[in-house]
């Protein structure tokens, strides 16, 4: 079985500071690893992915994430936080192993970041 | 190049009422996914569609639920019998499935609203 671990349920960050919104993942196989921006009402949005190679991957909008396979994390990181990047950040996880259950991606809970002006 | 489309974006509905979601993927995606999202919650897992084939069904899927895609374009999804357990979000992602089994995006819809009364 596959899970995702978003430990945060909320993070604050100042405006032009660096941002950190973390998770960790378990998968029988090596991970895909995703992460996900959702607006009020709105549907989700892709950010990055990691599927293999380089641990940091790069993504839209200044943002990007760190796969550490040690500590089974992925956290996404961004140098200089803007207001409107408050928004849910989902975290998710495909196992890389084909089969039954290898194609749907599990999400973790979500973390709520907010961007004080 | 249009993404993924929900319709209708909200819906009320009374309990025991039976319901239908329609969703049109991006152009040419050949792999079609439901998943539903409960307030404070990720994304879970619904089915998901290969072409017109059902290839995988969560065990949230029960009986009162049934998706179809006929044509391997849009798909629907209709719930029986609607309880007030069914109120969530409704999203639908489609992706491009390749060579590289796994590793496509999904990409999702902005969602549909259901409330039962």
């Amino acid at each position: 079985a596959q899970s995702v671990a978003q430990p945060e349920d909320q993070v604050n960050v100042a405006e032009g500071n660096p941002l950190t919104v973390k998770c960790t993942y378990s998968v029988s196989g090596n991970p895909y690893l995703f992460w996900y921006v959702q607006y009020p009402n709105r549907g989700l949005q892709f950010l990055l992915k990691y599927i293999t190679g380089d641990n940091l991957v790069k993504g839209s909008y200044g943002f990007e994430a760190e796969f550490n396979k040690s500590q089974t994390s992925f956290h996404l990181k961004k140098p200089s936080a803007l207001v409107s990047d408050s928004a849910l950040y989902f975290c998710a996880v495909r196992d890389a192993y084909s089969g039954a259950g290898s194609y749907q991606l599990t999400f973790g809970k979500g973390t709520k970041l907010s961007v004080i002006p | 190049d249009t993404g993924v489309s929900q319709d209708p974006r909200h819906k009320i509905t009374k309990r025991g009422q039976n319901v239908t979601f329609r969703c049109d993927p991006i152009s040419e995606h050949n792999r079609l996914y439901w998943y539903r999202q409960t307030l404070g919650q990720g994304p879970e897992f619904l089915t998901y569609f290969q072409n017109e084939a059902q290839l995988e069904k969560s065990r949230l899927l029960s009986d009162r639920f049934s998706a179809e895609r006929p044509k391997g374009s849009f798909s629907t999804l209709e719930i029986q019998r609607t309880e007030q357990g069914d109120s969530a979000m409704y999203l639908c992602a489609s992706s491009l499935a390749g060579w590289d089994r796994g590793q496509e995006t999904q990409y999702f819809g902005p969602g549909t609203r259901l409330l039962v009364l």
